[in-house]
């Protein structure tokens, strides 16, 4: 059972450019949540989804983000028109169902999205 | 609101205990966890504790939970070379649609 996918490991974007992360999460995980990790900080959330919802968004910018979890194929964040301080680590984790059924439901990482924009 | 707070660095002797401190300030947390991130990965799962315990021990590690003080910690006993990492604490937030991370504390071992 592979774990949860992300791609590409390594982005580089010129500022202004447009950035798409994949996530595909583990098989039979429905729900997924992105996470952005910046130079020496830790993990802060940016939204949660269930197949064709965003659930909770309320980590994610106002403007130039945006994040999809269609019915068939992966997860999608998009960043439009990229900035500087968007370089970061991008983590994507599932998980089988709700967290708040606990350890039933634990949250999967993949290894990230590192995004340099130049 | 929902904040973690972990201290950023840690060092220790291999074979000596590590313990990892942590507090958090939402009171309605219903699960605290331990994740374990080495360089250029993922976030692994290491541990997780329900608020209505106290401790829990799953072999080298040990987490206690103070729900009055809200304060967690991690032992790791006998700490190994493969224990350095960036562990990170987390909870589950009030609305248990997201898990509220730490900043993380980088542990390094000592020979």
């Amino acid at each position: 059972n592979a774990g949860v996918m992300q791609n590409p490991r390594h982005l580089v974007r010129r500022r202004g450019q447009e950035a798409r992360l994949r996530c595909s999460p583990m098989k039979g995980h429905s729900h997924v949540y992105w996470y952005r990790q910046l130079p020496e900080e830790g993990l802060k959330f940016m939204v949660y989804l269930q197949k064709e919802n965003i659930i909770d968004e309320s980590g994610m910018p106002k403007e130039r983000f945006s994040a999809e979890f269609p019915k068939e194929g992966p997860s999608i964040l998009r960043i439009q028109q990229v900035v500087r301080g968007d370089s970061a680590a991008y983590f994507c984790a599932s998980s089988p169902n709700r967290l708040s059924d606990g350890y039933n439901s634990p949250l999967h990482f993949g290894n990230g999205t590192r995004l340099t924009v130049t | 609101g929902e904040d973690v707070e972990q201290s950023l660095f840690l060092s220790v002797r291999e074979g000596d205990s590590s313990v990892i401190n942590c507090t958090y300030t939402d009171s309605s947390s219903t699960y605290l966890y331990w994740y374990k991130q080495e360089p250029g990965a993922g976030l692994q799962l290491l541990t997780y504790i329900f608020s209505n315990m106290d401790m829990k021990q799953d072999q080298r590690l040990t987490v206690l939970l103070n729900k009055k003080d809200k304060h967690l910690s991690l032992r790791i006993a006998d700490t190994q070379t493969g224990d350095s990492a960036i562990y990170f604490c987390a909870e589950l937030g009030s609305s248990a649609s997201k898990i509220i991370f730490g900043s993380g504390t980088r542990l390094s071992i000592r020979p």
